[in-house]
Parts: C-alpha cells; sequence; structure tokens
C-alpha cells in the first residue's frame, strides 16, 4: 500500500513569503506528527495530531509556524514571513494509533530552503 | 532537553565489521525504539524495546535496554557499505506526553 507521501518535495522562496508544506499520511493511520531537521542534526518535534483531541502544539517554535489536519487525514504546515533559519528538511511521519507506543512511518520530507 | 542522546555521534569501520552505538535517555520510558536514515530523508523503523524487555534481534541487528543505567545499545553485527546512515533512537515517556523524543543520531560510515 501507499506509504507516507510529502509535497513539494523541494521548496525555495524568498525571506518573508508564506509556505506550505503537505502531508498525506497512511491511510487508517489516526496520529500524524510533523518534525524538522536541520543539516546533520536530529529530529526536532513540532507537532503532534491524534485523532479528534487537541493538537500537541509544544514544539511549534514560533507563531509563525501552524498546522491543521484537516477531516482527520491530510495535514499542512504553514511557516509564515519565512525566515533563514526556517531552512530544514521538514518531515511528517504517521502511526496507527496515537501515543509512543507505535512504530512511526515516515514520509520523503520537504526540503525548504529560504533564501 | 533532548530525551535520547547517541553516541557516539559518528562511526567510521570496514565492511564485516560490527558497528555499536549507544543510547541514553534521562527519564523512564515505556519503550524505545531505533531508526535508520539514509540520504537526510525519511526515517525507517528498525525495532522497538519494551522497557520490561532486556534484548532483542532483528536479522543481523541486536538490541539491549539496560532501564537502571537508562541505556540502550545498537549493535549491527558483520556491517555492510548499505548499513552507512545516520541511525537514531526514539523514546516514549510520559514525561514527554507520550509522544516519541528523538536524539541527534550517530552516522556511521561502512568503508568497502
Amino acid at each position: 500500500g501507499a506509504g507516507v507521501s510529502q509535497s513539494p518535495s523541494n521548496k525555495v522562496t524568498e525571506k518573508g513569503k508564506d509556505v506550505e508544506l503537505r502531508c498525506d499520511p497512511i491511510s487508517g493511520h489516526t496520529a500524524l506528527y510533523w518534525y524538522r531537521q536541520s543539516l546533520g542534526q536530529g529530529l526536532e518535534f513540532l507537532i503532534y495530531f491524534q485523532g479528534n483531541s487537541a493538537p500537541d502544539k509544544s514544539g511549534l517554535p514560533s507563531d509563525r509556524f501552524s498546522a491543521e489536519r484537516t477531516g482527520g487525514s491530510v495535514s499542512t504546515l504553514t511557516i509564515q514571513r519565512t525566515q533563514q533559519e526556517d531552512s530544514a528538511v521538514y518531515l511528517c511521519a504517521s502511526t496507527l494509533r496515537g501515543g509512543g507506543d507505535y512504530e512511526q512511518y515516515f514520509g520523503p520530507g520537504t526540503r525548504l530552503t529560504v533564501t | 532537553s533532548q530525551q535520547g542522546e547517541e553516541d557516539p555521534q559518528a562511526l567510521s569501520i570496514q565492511e564485516g565489521e560490527n558497528a555499536t552505538m549507544n543510547c541514553s535517555y534521562k527519564t523512564s520510558i515505556n519503550n524505545l525504539q531505533w531508526y535508520r536514515q539514509n540520504s537526510g530523508r525519511g526515517l525507517v523503523h528498525l525495532i522497538l524495546i519494551r522497557s520490561n524487555e532486556r534484548e532483542k534481534h532483528s536479522g543481523r541487528l541486536r538490541v539491549t535496554l539496560d532501564t537502571s543505567k537508562k541505556s540502550s545499545s545498537l549493535l549491527i553485527t558483520a556491517s555492510r557499505a548499505a548499513d552507512t546512515a545516520s541511525y537514531f533512537c526514539a523514546t516514549d515517556a510520559k514525561a514527554a506526553g507520550n509522544k516519541l523524543t528523538f536524539g541527534g543520531g550517530t552516522r556511521v560510515l561502512v568503508k568497502p
């Protein structure tokens, strides 16, 4: 079956512009995560959606970052007024159920470059 | 601060040798997972070990967990060039809201 997909795979934007990154999780997976990874670094947690519960936004670095998950499926991460330090790979993952007891399935990521 | 910290940060070995990397964490966990990442893109799940388990095997991979020392190790036996990747541990801890927290990773280079 299809895995987690993300689009676009690469995005180059000018400083100050808004960007939207999309994640299509595996069908039937109730939990969805967004992470950010700078070059050669580990994964930085951004936000976690689980079913109809309020999302865990504790990792969002500033109010320029927001995310939504429509219909319990597709998710969009929006970065407003992008800054050069936002340049990174943004990874999305989904799991069958919420909580840390399940294997995470990752998408290929979106490489964001802010010039 | 990150829950899981890998050691070493980088490892270079010859094909056929074993590779060992360690993960230390700070708070009690429900389980610990190891992931592999090739070429800076999506991660792939390798093994999940629960807090009441001490050792698990999967093919050439062996994972140990010592909850008294709050540490885990990943051993790759008879390494191959295709094992070249970054390896991350991720912990599931109640203190972190029952979501996975990833460490900084170990970059492994297997030379042919």
